[in-house]
Order: structure tokens, then C-alpha cells, then sequence
């Protein structure tokens, strides 16, 4: 398994602005997965992306894979105080492991 | 609810002393994970149950540490001889085999709060 490494470690914003946070890894990869996590909760999956796919939408989620960059991005557009939270990527190499490995995320917060 | 539960939610303990969490994953998952988080980091690794076999074991898992997935439904996670390291979040996910390979969609529980006084 592999880490992802999140940026920037924390975020603030107004309600309605867009939040951008971005995700890089080391080693190929199978998919890459993204994940909220509201304070004191467990998490909750938002987007798997695969590794032949390059940009995937949900809702008012957006996430663009580069693989050439090892690198991903989620974008929250029209952010609502509801998105405070802290958001994790988790790059899946695969190799027969199954476990996700998880940085120490990006803490969004979205001011009203 | 048919989501990823977990019991008991909160659990305070003196060092020393055994713990035991129970997860019950959504039914018709056959693989559960655990995992253990501090405060600011990302969740850590524990193990990996495909069923009832316990086929990946993190080196974070001392010989404290147990867990048991019988009959391949909820799990239970034991800590022995708890420590004040052992002070965390303790969060269960599981998941299904997604059509094609490769991982899947690991669904969290609310996770158990630990504290060792």
C-alpha cells in the first residue's frame, strides 16, 4: 500500500467560494479514492477514481487523476458550511493488499 | 440503518485493564477492516478479515491486540493490558469485491472513542 500525501494541510473559505485540495502519491496506481471525515465521525466515501479515468463528477464533487503527476484533486464547488471537514485521499496500489493507507488530510473549513 | 455500526461508541478505561469493541458490517459485505486514528492523522491500518479469515495484520497490531471475525459476520477487537498509546479512535469500515478487481469501496462505522486513564 501507499500513502497519499494531502495539500494544503488546512483550508478556510466563505460559504459559496470553491475549495480545491489536491493529493500525491509515489508509486502507480489502481484507483485512487476520496473521503470526508466530520469532526469526532468515521468516514465517509465520496469518489473512487481508476487509473484510466481522468476526470469523474459528483454532485458539487469534482476530482481530475494525473497520473503522469502522480498527483489528484478535489474541487467542492458552491462550498456551504455543511463541507467543514477534513478530506482524505487514499491511492490503492493493489499487490494483494487490500488496506488503505491515509495521509493526514486537508481540515476544510467553510466559514458562513 | 443499514450501515457499518460499531459499539460502544465511547469507552474510558484504566491502564491495564482489557477492552472489547464490536463492529457489525453491512450484511452483505463479506471483507472488514480496522482501523486506529489519533487526533490529526489519517486512520492507520489495523487488519483485514475476507469472511472469517483474518488475512492482514498491520505491524502496528501488537500481541495485545486481537481480533475475531467468526462465522464471517460482526467482528470483535480485544486491546489487553491497555496502555495510554492505545488512546484513540477506533474505526471498523467494510466492503464488498467490486465487479472487475482491484479495491472497493470501504463503507466506515462511527468509530469507538478510546480513552486509557
Amino acid at each position: 500500500s501507499q500513502q497519499g500525501e494531502e495539500d494544503p494541510q488546512a483550508l478556510s473559505i466563505q460559504e459559496g467560494e470553491n475549495a480545491t485540495m489536491n493529493c500525491s502519491y509515489k508509486t502507480s496506481i489502481n484507483n485512487l479514492q476520496w473521503y470526508r471525515q466530520n469532526s469526532g465521525r468515521g468516514l465517509v466515501h465520496l469518489i473512487l477514481i481508476r487509473s484510466n479515468e481522468r476526470e469523474k463528477h459528483s454532485g458539487r464533487l469534482r476530482v481530475t487523476l494525473d497520473t503522469s503527476k502522480k498527483s489528484s484533486s478535489l474541487l467542492i464547488t458552491a462550498s456551504r458550511a455543511a463541507d467543514t471537514a477534513s478530506y482524505f485521499c487514499a491511492p490503492y496500489s493493489g499487490a494483494g493488499s487490500y488496506q488503505l493507507t491515509f495521509g493526514k488530510g486537508t481540515k476544510l473549513s467553510v466559514i458562513p | 440503518d443499514t450501515g457499518v455500526s460499531q459499539n460502544p461508541r465511547h469507552k474510558i478505561t484504566k491502564r491495564g485493564q482489557n477492552v472489547t469493541f464490536r463492529c457489525d458490517p453491512i450484511s452483505e459485505h463479506n471483507r472488514l477492516y480496522w482501523y486506529r486514528q489519533t487526533l490529526g492523522q489519517g486512520p492507520e491500518f489495523l487488519t483485514y478479515f475476507q469472511n472469517e479469515a483474518q488475512l492482514e495484520k498491520s505491524r502496528l497490531l501488537s500481541d495485545r491486540f486481537s481480533a475475531e471475525r467468526p462465522k464471517g459476520s460482526f467482528s470483535t477487537l480485544e486491546i489487553q493490558r491497555t496502555e495510554q498509546g492505545d488512546s484513540a479512535m477506533y474505526l471498523c469500515a467494510s466492503s464488498s469485491r467490486l465487479a472487475g478487481g482491484g479495491t472497493d469501496t470501504q463503507y466506515f462505522g462511527p468509530g469507538t472513542r478510546l480513552t486509557v486513564l
